[in-house]
């Protein structure tokens, strides 16, 4: 299973843009880049995923480097409301790529101030 | 949107008895679900993934005797936690997926269940 690695902690003023970085170095070619977040005693929330490609949501942009072995998540005008632990996490691939299950790692902890 | 619906929220037990939790797809029929187990300060730990009509798969060193997962139907996954100790005291968390929908939703989580046996 390909492992993740992230900065345990971070800062971030509000309104600024979080670049949060993960390492998956071990990444292979079919697997997927999931970012999550939780906030304190809840589920996990989606965010966004991505393959190869640079992705963007509502929510968020992902950058994936070209060698796939780092991604980076940016929350382009982050709030006091995203101060979350941010989850990267590379999908297990199922059986015919199909279902598959997300390990999680020990993830970042945001947190955005005033 | 493609949500989850956990329940309890909250349980306290007495040590000894078994305690039932709930996680239902609400507005698709889940592929898969997944089962995850999280302490305080610490990430979520996979427990076990469980398919519709068939077994649940567990993680190494998760007792499937203890915790018994049942996938009855494409919305509904129940994890009992049987003869309960106050070690299995948690916060417990679903997950489902539909492999057509998680190009757009990812994989869903329910809210969670906190789980204090007494």
């Amino acid at each position: 299973d390909a492992k993740t690695t992230q900065p345990p902690s971070m800062d971030c003023a509000e309104g600024r843009a979080a670049n949060l970085p993960c390492n998956h170095s071990t990444i292979s070619g079919n697997e997927y880049v999931y970012w999550y977040r939780q906030i304190h005693s809840q589920g996990p929330q989606y965010i966004i995923h991505g393959l190869k490609n640079n992705e963007t949501n509502e929510m968020a942009s992902l950058i994936i480097t070209e060698d796939r072995k780092s991604s980076t998540l940016i929350l382009p005008h982050a709030t006091l409301r995203d101060t979350a632990v941010y989850y990267c996490i590379v999908r297990v691939a199922g059986v015919y790529n199909q279902g598959g299950k997300l390990i999680f790692g020990q993830g970042t902890e945001l947190s955005v101030k005033p | 949107g493609a949500v989850v619906s956990q329940h309890p929220s909250r349980v306290i037990c007495k040590s000894g008895t078994s305690v039932k939790i709930e996680c239902r797809s609400l507005d698709f029929q889940a592929t898969t679900m997944f089962w995850y187990r999280q302490f305080p300060k610490q990430s979520l730990m996979l427990m076990a993934t469980s398919n519709e009509g068939s077994k649940a798969t567990y993680e190494q060193g998760v007792e499937k005797d203890k915790f018994l997962i049942n996938h009855a139907s494409l919305t509904l996954s129940t994890l009992t936690v049987t003869s309960a100790h106050p070690e299995d005291s948690s916060f417990y968390i679903c997950s489902a997926s539909k492999d057509s929908l998680r190009g757009l939703y990812g994989y869903t989580f329910g809210s969670g269940t906190r789980l204090t046996v007494v």
